[in-house]
């Protein structure tokens, strides 16, 4: 089994100032790792995946994250923040092996509000 | 294109009622997946569907809930005798293939509140 922890469950920032929200996760096999934002009265939408290949993966709206396997982490960052990214942000993980790789495990969520 | 649909988007019931919630998946897509999230934790699996058949149900409670993905018309998660403790928002997601490399568009969900 798959658990996903954000560390955050808030984060308040100014606009235009860089921003990390953090993830980690634990899963005793090999894992394809999510970030989705979901705003006010909206689905979820995805922001970027990792799958294989280069552990810095680039998402839609200027994200990106990065994975390193050493730390089981997958944090989200972006350099400079507008109004318009204020939403609840959502780590999840699939097992690559097992036949289930379409069962997405979930953290909590971590709310970003970008101040003017 | 319309994104995934589900409605309603608020459901309140009463101890014992039954819920019903609907979800429309986007065009094209005929793989269904419903997932709650519970007061203060993340999104968890309940139930895997393609039309007409049940592909993994193993995050829905034995007792009480089901899932359909009929061939016409959208999915529904029925949910008999509800309790306070189903109190949750309820997404549903679909995906074109069930492949791992298919992206699952996520509906607004349906917040559920049982009195």
């Amino acid at each position: 089994a798959q658990s996903v922890t954000q560390l955050d469950s808030q984060v308040p920032v100014f606009e235009e100032a860089p921003v990390e929200l953090r993830c980690n996760y634990s899963s005793s096999v090999s894992v394809y790792l999510f970030w989705y934002v979901q705003y006010p009265n909206q689905g979820l939408q995805l922001l970027l995946k990792y799958l294989s290949g280069s552990t810095l993966v680039k998402g839609i709206n200027g994200f990106e994250a990065e994975f390193n396997k050493s730390q089981t982490s997958f944090h989200l960052r972006k350099p400079s923040v507008h109004i318009s990214d204020t939403a609840e942000y959502f780590c999840a993980v699939s097992a690559v092996s097992g036949g289930s790789n379409y069962k997405l495990t979930f953290g909590k969520g971590t709310l970003l509000t970008v101040n003017p | 294109n319309a994104g995934v649909m589900q409605n309603p988007r608020h459901l309140v019931r009463r101890r014992g009622q039954e819920a019903r919630l609907r979800c429309s998946p986007m065009k094209g897509h005929s793989h269904v997946y419903w997932y709650r999230q519970l007061p203060e934790e993340g999104l968890k699996f309940m139930v895997y569907l393609q039309k007409e058949n049940i592909i993994d149900e193993s995050g829905m409670p034995k007792e009480r809930f089901s899932a359909e993905f009929p061939k016409e018309g959208p999915s529904i998660l029925r949910i008999q005798q509800v309790v306070r403790g189903d109190s949750a928002a309820y997404f549903c997601a679909s995906s074109r293939t069930g492949g791992f490399t298919d992206t699952q568009y996520f509906g607004p969900g349906t917040r559920l509140t049982v009195l």
